[in-house]
């Protein structure tokens, strides 16, 4: 079993439409968690970070359940903009650093 | 700020050449670290550094070298390429070493090894 798992998608949604992905990773001693975005043959950038009572960044909306071991990013009223790979990032302390386990990411492609 | 560079964009080799990727920060950031990026695949930690002078294994290291002599470069070495070394190539650094903090990445080396 992948440590960070995410459905790859991809996921092709008209734009203005509100389009979720769901990432889990098996560690529960995890102790943070991100989103990154990834364009097509570019490096990946950080989007946001995601808090256990769960963030808000203009249209995007990060949640944490720690119960069940998933993180989720909401986008709302999907641009062209939007298409990307969205990354999910799961960090635990390893020693006497963090240790960051990426997942194989989610395509979104949004269509006009 | 330039942020991470890392040269060269493309490269492409024969198996059993050795070569360098080369990395940059102008951040001052003391953690720096080299990843692989593979199709349908996370990104996977081969080297990382935590300061000049120290160096740690990741996920997937054999095959590479490093070595961090400055906190501005840190240069992944291929010893003896190998097909299955073909990937993609990420240098990243953050200002912590604890993961909390945001990774800056470089734009990437694209490697072919035939």
């Amino acid at each position: 079993r992948k440590e960070v798992e995410q459905d790859p998608g991809p996921f092709n949604v008209p734009e203005g439409a509100t389009v979720a992905f769901n990432c889990t990773y098996s560690n529960s001693a995890s102790q943070s968690f991100f989103w990154y975005r990834q364009d097509c043959r570019k490096e990946p950038k950080l989007l946001m970070s995601v808090y256990s009572s769960g963030n808000e960044d203009g249209r995007f909306t990060a949640q944490l359940n720690r119960a069940s071991q998933y993180i989720s990013l909401l986008i709302r009223d999907s641009k062209l903009s939007d298409s990307a790979t969205y990354l999910c990032v799961v960090n635990y302390d390893s020693g006497n650093t963090g240790k960051l386990i990426f997942g194989q990411g989610t395509t979104l492609q949004v269509k006009p | 700020n330039a942020g991470v560079t890392q040269t060269p964009k493309f490269q492409v080799l024969k198996t059993g050449q050795s070569m360098t990727l080369q990395c940059a920060q102008d951040m001052n950031h003391e953690y720096m670290s080299w990843y692989r990026q593979d199709p349908g695949m996370g990104l996977r930690l081969i080297h990382y550094s935590v300061g000049a002078g120290i160096t740690d294994q990741g996920e997937v290291p054999n095959g590479y070298n490093v070595s961090r002599s400055t906190t501005e470069d840190f240069p992944l070495r291929l010893l003896s390429a190998a097909p299955s070394q073909t990937s993609v190539y990420f240098c990243a650094s953050s200002r912590g070493s604890r993961g909390q903090e945001t990774q800056y990445f470089g734009p990437g080396t694209r490697l072919l090894v035939l």
